[in-house]
């Protein structure tokens, strides 16, 4: 079965300072992999996604991920946080191909505080 | 284009009593999930729905049922009210040939339940 795994329950970073959210993966084919981001009380709004070819993809807000199939993590990065980006992100697994591919698995979610 | 819409946004029920929450698909969408957050937790998928047929399920009891629409729309329904069940409802819909690659999640519903 599927799993994701976010080691950090809660990061805080300074406004300006560089942010990386750490995401693992287990799955035996190549997965799709999501990152969502969820203000308080909000939905979850995509920031970027990936199913195959280039490994660095680019998302919204300036962030960006990268795939690394050695050692199954889709970790997430910004250069600069805003204020802005203070809110909870998860990271999430699906299924490729078939019929099956409907469902994701969602990790438990890390909690970001940007200090000004 | 529209989004994804949930009502209602919040509600409160009493344990043991049978709730209701619908969600109306993003236009040209044809399918729709269901998913439980509850607090502190990421999002559990309770199932799918596609041509009107539940198209899949998660860890959840028969208690959780649900309907698809001809027009794409759909409702989450909930007996026999728990504690646990207390969470933020949140949909999503796609297009079948997509899957969850083409999720648009709606702003969710909370439930609380006394």
């Amino acid at each position: 079965a599927q799993s994701v795994t976010q080691p950090d329950i809660h990061i805080t970073v300074s406004e300006g300072a560089s942010l990386e959210l750490r995401c693992n993966y287990s799955y035996g084919a190549t997965p799709y992999l999501f990152w969502y981001v969820q203000s308080p009380g909000q939905g979850l709004q995509l920031l970027l996604k990936y199913f195959s070819g280039d490994t660095l993809v680019q998302g919204i807000k300036g962030f960006e991920a990268e795939f690394k199939r050695s050692q199954s993590s889709f970790n997430l990065r910004k250069p600069s946080v805003h204020w802005s980006d203070a809110a909870e992100y998860f990271c999430a697994v699906g299924k490729s191909g078939g019929g099956s591919n409907y469902k994701l698995t969602f990790g438990k979610g890390t909690l970001l505080t940007v200090n000004p | 284009e529209t989004g994804v819409t949930q009502s209602p946004t919040h509600l409160i029920k009493t344990r043991g009593q049978q709730v209701t929450l619908r969600c109306s698909s993003q236009s040209g969408h044809n399918t729709v999930s269901w998913y439980q957050q509850a607090l502190g937790q990421g999002p559990q998928f309770i199932f799918q729905y596609y041509r009107e047929e539940e198209n899949g399920r998660g860890n959840f009891p028969p208690r959780f049922s649900g309907l698809q629409f001809p027009n794409y729309s759909s409702e989450l329904n909930v007996n026999a009210l728990e504690l646990d069940d207390s969470a933020l409802y949140l949909c999503a819909s796609s297009v079948a040939s997509k899957g969850a690659y083409g999720y648009t999640f709606g702003s969710g519903t909370r439930l609380t339940v006394v």
